[in-house]
């Protein structure tokens, strides 16, 4: 299995940009989760869905960010407009959820700079 | 809501010493899951260990075990035989059992060191 592929890998982009973050979680998991990863403020949740629909978007920080889920193998987070605070880690995870919690597959992620 | 504290934000071992990881965690929640996640140099961040509330048992894997007091809502991680491919961020992290798909809460991490 491919794992959790997470892309672009890099992105610098300026102040007001869009930025677009792709997923494609580990076929047949049913969770997939965003995180954000900082040194401030380590690893926060950000969104989770089951079964493609959004269950906890409570860790979205404004309204500047969105996520998607259109199928269950491709998912988007997207912010719009980009500010310098946003730049982080970016990862994406999915799992089998059920009875296995907590028990994430992580991708790379994806390292966010904006200048 | 669910917090988990990790006081360690560095930690030094010798290699093939052992070194314990700390982890605090605090719920109101009687049935829950801890875990230990790995996140090396590569960034990508993998299970370590996993420890069911309900069960007594340390949980053990290889070189690395953990030890849960329930009633002081801690949770070590202890590494034998230190390896050089141990140097890595680790993360404490926790969750509920009520909802099987519900987001990990994650400490703010301990790096973790082997010194040669």
């Amino acid at each position: 299995d491919a794992g959790v592929i997470q892309s672009p890998r890099h992105e610098v982009t300026e102040m007001g940009q869009e930025v677009t973050l792709r997923c494609k979680p580990i076929s047949g998991h049913n969770s997939l989760f965003w995180y954000r990863q900082t040194m401030m403020r380590g690893l926060e949740l950000l969104i989770y869905f089951n079964n493609n629909v959004p269950i906890d978007d409570s860790g979205m920080p404004e309204d500047r960010f969105s996520a998607k889920m259109p199928n269950a193998s491709f998912s988007t987070l997207k912010i719009q407009p980009s500010e310098p605070r946003d730049s982080a880690v970016y990862f994406c995870a999915s799992s089998f959820g059920g009875n296995r919690p907590g028990e994430l597959f992580f991708g790379e992620g994806s390292r966010l700079t904006v200048l | 809501a669910q917090t988990v504290t990790q006081s360690q934000p560095e930690m030094s071992v010798q290699e093939a010493e052992t070194v314990t990881l700390s982890c605090t965690y605090d719920t109101s929640e009687s049935d829950y899951y801890l875990f230990w996640y790995k996140q090396p140099p590569s960034r990508q961040m993998i299970l370590v260990i996993r420890q069911e509330a309900y069960k007594q048992q340390n949980a053990t894997e290889n070189r690395f075990s953990v030890n849960f007091q329930k009633a002081a809502k801690s949770f070590s991680l202890k590494i034998s035989d230190s390896q050089l491919g141990d140097a890595a961020m680790y993360f404490c992290a926790y969750v509920d059992s009520g909802g099987g798909a519900d987001g990990l809460t994650f400490g703010k991490g301990t790096h973790l060191i082997i010194q040669p």
